[in-house]
């Protein structure tokens, strides 16, 4: 079980815009900035956000990310079918001295 | 064009043994962290192992504590990971990672990027 928790599931028409969220506690997303990672089909995780609202160069500003004391979201609107993918939230944990990262939330468009 | 490229993964009895490599292109090893994340089949992102630009600092997964070691050589632009005392549940597509922003992550914003392609690794009878 994931400590970052996302919802399994997401889905919305073209288009429109949709908001994933992932939240956690004082020891991970209280403290420590989050990151973004999309993975498409049959492909490996690649960066979305960084530092809880960076977009790296590449990334369409359709997508962008927020936090707010131990919850992050990542919005995208304008959706497309081409967003079809798994999302997942990451951050740095104090008391684990390590990663975690979120269960993932599928995208369906 | 920086790039990541793992191999080294396959089929491994349970208790059995297995090193990963990683070998990276176009960026000086030697001013970056890398990490090795892991997805098994049909499942979400787990961390495993991150090692700092002179190994002076790693860390582990408390999963893979005390059987899987992280290592690196800046010569050969390569990090490794050594996996002893394999069970079913390490069965996963193994990815290396890159990290950017500061080295370590409790002292700044850091992030991954970007992953090699993975290797699979399967462990079963």
């Amino acid at each position: 079980q994931s400590v970052l928790t996302q919802p399994p599931s997401a889905s919305e028409t073209p288009g429109q815009r949709l908001t994933i969220s992932c939240s956690g506690s004082s020891s991970n997303i209280g403290s420590n900035t989050v990151n973004w990672y999309q993975q498409l089909p049959g492909s490996a995780p690649k960066l979305l956000i960084y530092t809880n609202n960076q977009r790296p160069s590449g990334v369409p500003d359709r997508f962008s990310g927020s936090k707010s004391g131990t919850s992050a979201s990542l919005a995208i609107s304008g959706l497309q079918s081409e967003d079809e993918a798994d999302y997942y939230c990451a951050a740095w944990d104090d008391n684990l001295n390590g990663w975690l990262f979120g269960g993932g939330t599928r995208l369906t468009v | 064009e920086v790039q990541l490229m793992e191999s080294g993964g396959g089929l491994v009895k349970p208790g059995g043994s297995l090193r990963l490599s990683c070998a990276g292109s176009g960026f000086p090893s030697t001013r970056y962290a890398m990490d090795w994340v892991r997805q098994a089949p049909g499942k979400g992102l787990e961390w495993v192992s991150s090692i700092t630009q002179s190994s002076s600092y790693i860390f582990y997964a408390d999963s893979v504590k005390g059987r899987f070691t992280i290592s690196r050589d800046n010569a050969k632009n390569s990090v490794y990971l050594q996996m002893n005392s394999l069970r079913a549940e390490d069965t996963a597509v193994y990815y290396c990672v890159r990290v950017r922003g500061q080295q370590l992550a409790r002292v700044g914003p850091n992030w991954f990027d970007p992953w090699g392609q993975g290797t699979l690794v399967t462990v079963s009878p």
